[in-house]
C-alpha cells in the first residue's frame, strides 16, 4: 500500500528558513516530486528527488533519504507568496500525493 | 506553447444531473490524469489514461463516474447522477510519458458545485 504523512500546518516569520518534512511508505518507490498549490489554483511543479541527497534550487531544496523514507522541503528567505500548501507526491507510479502541508508566512 | 487546458473552470449542477469535466492536455502530451480534491484537503488520484486506454483506475468510485480520452479530442470525466458530496475542484494533469520519474504539468482545475 501507500501512505504518506506530512504535517498539516506550519507557520513561519518573512525572511526565516522553514523545513517542511514528509515520511512515505509505499510497496514500489519512483522518486518523490513536491509540489506547491496556491489557494484556489492547480498544483505547479517545484522538485524531483530520485537519489538521496540534496537538490537545491534557487531558495527551495530538497532533500531525499531513500533508506529511511524520508523527504523535507526547504524554503529559504521567506517571502509572503510562499504562504501556500505543499504536496509531497511519492509512491508507485507518482500518482499519490500527501494531504499536504499549509504553510502560512507572517511579517 | 498552451498549457493544459480545462473546461469549464466552474459547474454548477442540481443533483441528479450529470456533469462532464473536458481537459486538453498540453501539446505533444499523450498521458492524462484526474484528481479530485475536496474543500481543505489534499489531491486524491481517480485515473489515469492512455490515448484509448485507460492504464490505471483504481481511485475511480465504483459508480456514476466513468473517464475516456479518445484518439481524437480531450479527456472527458463524466460523473452521472450528481450528488452533493461531489462537489469538488476537479484537476487534470498530462505529461509526456508515463508518470514514473516524469513531472506532471495541470491545469487551472474544474470546481464543480452541486446544489
Amino acid at each position: 500500500g501507500q501512505n504518506i504523512d506530512q504535517p498539516t500546518e506550519m507557520t513561519a516569520t518573512e525572511g526565516a528558513i522553514v523545513q517542511i518534512n514528509c515520511t512515505y511508505q509505499t510497496s514500489g518507490f519512483n522518486g518523490l516530486f513536491w509540489y506547491q498549490q496556491h489557494a484556489g489554483e492547480a498544483p505547479t511543479f517545484l522538485s524531483y528527488n530520485v537519489l538521496d541527497g540534496l537538490e537545491e534550487k534557487g531558495r527551495f531544496s530538497s532533500f531525499l533519504s531513500r533508506s529511511k523514507g524520508y523527504s523535507y522541503l526547504l524554503l529559504k528567505e521567506l517571502q509572503m507568496k510562499d504562504s501556500a500548501s505543499y504536496l509531497c507526491d511519492g509512491g508507485a507510479n507518482n500518482l499519490f500525493f500527501g494531504t499536504g502541508t499549509r504553510l502560512t508566512v507572517i511579517p | 506553447n498552451a498549457g493544459v487546458m480545462q473546461n469549464p473552470r466552474h459547474l454548477v449542477r442540481r443533483r441528479g444531473q450529470e456533469a462532464r469535466l473536458r481537459c486538453s492536455p498540453m501539446k505533444g502530451h499523450s498521458h492524462v490524469y484526474w484528481y479530485r480534491q475536496l474543500p481543505e484537503e489534499g489531491l486524491k488520484f481517480m485515473v489515469y489514461l492512455q490515448k484509448e486506454n485507460i492504464i490505471d483506475e483504481s481511485g475511480m468510485p465504483k459508480e456514476r463516474f466513468s473517464a475516456e480520452f479518445p484518439k481524437e479530442g480531450p479527456s472527458i470525466l463524466r460523473i452521472q447522477q450528481v450528488v452533493r458530496g461531489d462537489s469538488a475542484a476537479y484537476f487534470c494533469a498530462s505529461s509526456s510519458r508515463g508518470s514514473l520519474q516524469e513531472t506532471q504539468y495541470f491545469g487551472p482545475g474544474t470546481r464543480l458545485l452541486v446544489l
